[in-house]
């Protein structure tokens, strides 16, 4: 079975400090990809950053970037000078290609604090 | 529209009636997808469409679920003689196409309160 894992429930960061939110998952397949969504109190979920497998290379945006390790199956995303608008819910996803649903972890919330 | 449309915002009900909620995704987009959000958990896939089809419907919590989606646009969610169990934030989602590297695109989602 598929499987995403968010071990941290809740997480707290001071405003312009960096955290690191942890994922792992599990899977049998080599090609997939993983995702980072956050979904403020809106409820609207919000693709942050995106990994595929294929590549070694870590992926960036902005201020977030992923440290992405195949082997160890874990997608841990590092939120650098954190902002207040960064407050959320952080939920790690899992998409094998050719199959058509995310499997998402229970998510992390992250609180910053001024 | 410029992003996912779901209606209404809020729904709340009594016990055993049907309900029925709407999603609009972005145009263009062949592929749409309902999750359930319950409390405190992660999202829990339900069914996707491509197009008007609906490939896989084995998410679907019962068969007092269902879902349709007319014009390879609209989708709409039905669930008859809601429970309590029932209560959670259903979200729609959207993509170009049902692939891995095409990344979903979701609404602000229906919280749905049974009473």
């Amino acid at each position: 079975a598929q499987t995403v894992t968010q071990s941290q429930p809740e997480m707290s960061v001071q405003e312009a400090e960096t955290v690191t939110l942890s994922c792992t998952y599990d899977t049998s397949e080599s090609d997939y990809y993983l995702f980072w969504y956050k979904q403020p109190p809106s409820r609207q979920m919000i693709l942050v950053i995106r990994q595929e497998a294929y590549k070694q290379q870590n992926a960036t945006e902005n201020r977030f970037s992923v440290n992405f390790q195949k082997a160890a199956k874990s997608f841990s995303l590092k939120i650098s000078d954190s902002q207040l608008g960064d407050a959320a819910m952080y939920f790690c996803a899992f998409d094998t290609s050719g199959t058509y649903k995310y499997i998402f972890g229970t998510g992390t919330r992250l609180k910053v604090l001024a | 529209g410029a992003g996912v449309s779901q209606s209404p915002s809020n729904k709340v009900t009594e016990k055993g009636k049907d309900v029925e909620l709407r999603c609009d995704p972005i145009s263009g987009h062949t592929a749409l997808y309902w999750y359930r959000q319950s409390l405190g958990q992660g999202l829990e896939f339900l069914i996707y469409f491509q197009g008007n089809s609906a490939p896989d419907k084995s998410g679907l919590p019962s068969d007092r679920f269902s879902a349709e989606r007319t014009g390879g646009s609209v989708s709409t969610l039905t669930i008859q003689r809601t429970q309590q169990e029932d209560s959670a934030v259903y979200l729609c989602a959207s993509s170009f196409f049902p692939r891995g590297d095409q990344p979903q695109h979701f609404g602000d989602g229906t919280r749905l309160s049974i009473l």
